[in-house]
């Protein structure tokens, strides 16, 4: 089956600097690449998705990156604010019909320090 | 601004005890999620139904948990006997028939002593 693997699982950064969060994936049928954002006690909340049919896909200050033919995808945040502190997590929803089925990475926790 | 919600927010039990968590998913959406978060397990899915029938369930301990879908708008969690290792936050999650964004509910943090 699928299978996500995440990296870093901590990451420090200073205000203003750029953060980047790598995922790769075992399925070469999956399609659909969410990345959720979970505050300390919150629940996870969608921040930005990729489909298999595109390459990358901006969002003000966060944008995804798929490479297909390596199967990883990342996470990019320009101008990181101390708000952006939180952990991250990627999915890829497996290619084997549409079942909506997500599997998760393991998450990256992040701290924008001020 | 529709919404998954959960009850309880919080529960504690003693081990042994039965627990129930409950899920109103996002109205006119078919698909629900089960997940369990621990700090060393991430988001791991328990169960998921479509149309209120189980797609897969494989990954709940079948002896001790259950997942039902009573009705379209109630999905149900129970454990009985409750341990432990049980111990962690419990995350509802819906999608619509498109079936591929998911909307997580708040979790029922579960405390069992």
């Amino acid at each position: 089956g699928e299978n996500v693997e995440q990296h870093p699982s901590t990451l420090s950064v200073q205000e203003g600097d750029s953060a980047v969060i790598k995922c790769t994936y075992s399925d070469s049928a999956s399609n659909y690449f969410p990345w959720y954002k979970q505050e300390l006690g919150k629940r996870p909340q969608l921040i930005i998705d990729i489909r298999s049919n595109v390459g990358e896909k901006k969002d003000q200050r966060i944008a995804v990156t798929l490479n297909k033919t390596a199967k990883h995808f990342s996470l990019h945040i320009t101008e990181t604010q101390p708000e952006d502190s939180a952990v991250y997590f990627c999915a890829a929803s497996p290619g084997s019909g549409n079942t909506g089925k997500l599997i998760f990475g393991q998450g990256t926790t992040l701290q924008v320090k001020p | 601004d529709a919404r998954v919600t959960q009850t309880p927010r919080d529960k504690v039990t003693e081990m042994g005890q039965e627990v129930t968590m409950r899920c109103q998913p996002i109205l006119g959406h078919n698909t629900v999620f089960w997940y369990r978060q621990t700090m060393m397990q991430g988001l791991e899915l328990l169960a998921y139904f479509r149309n209120r029938a189980p797609l897969d369930d494989s990954g709940m301990p079948k002896d001790r948990f259950s997942a039902e879908m009573p009705d379209a708008t109630l999905a149900t969690l129970k454990i009985q006997p409750s341990e432990p290792r049980d111990s962690a936050v419990y995350f509802c999650a819906s999608a619509d028939r498109w079936g591929e964004t998911q909307y997580f509910g708040p979790g029922t943090r579960l405390l069992v002593l």
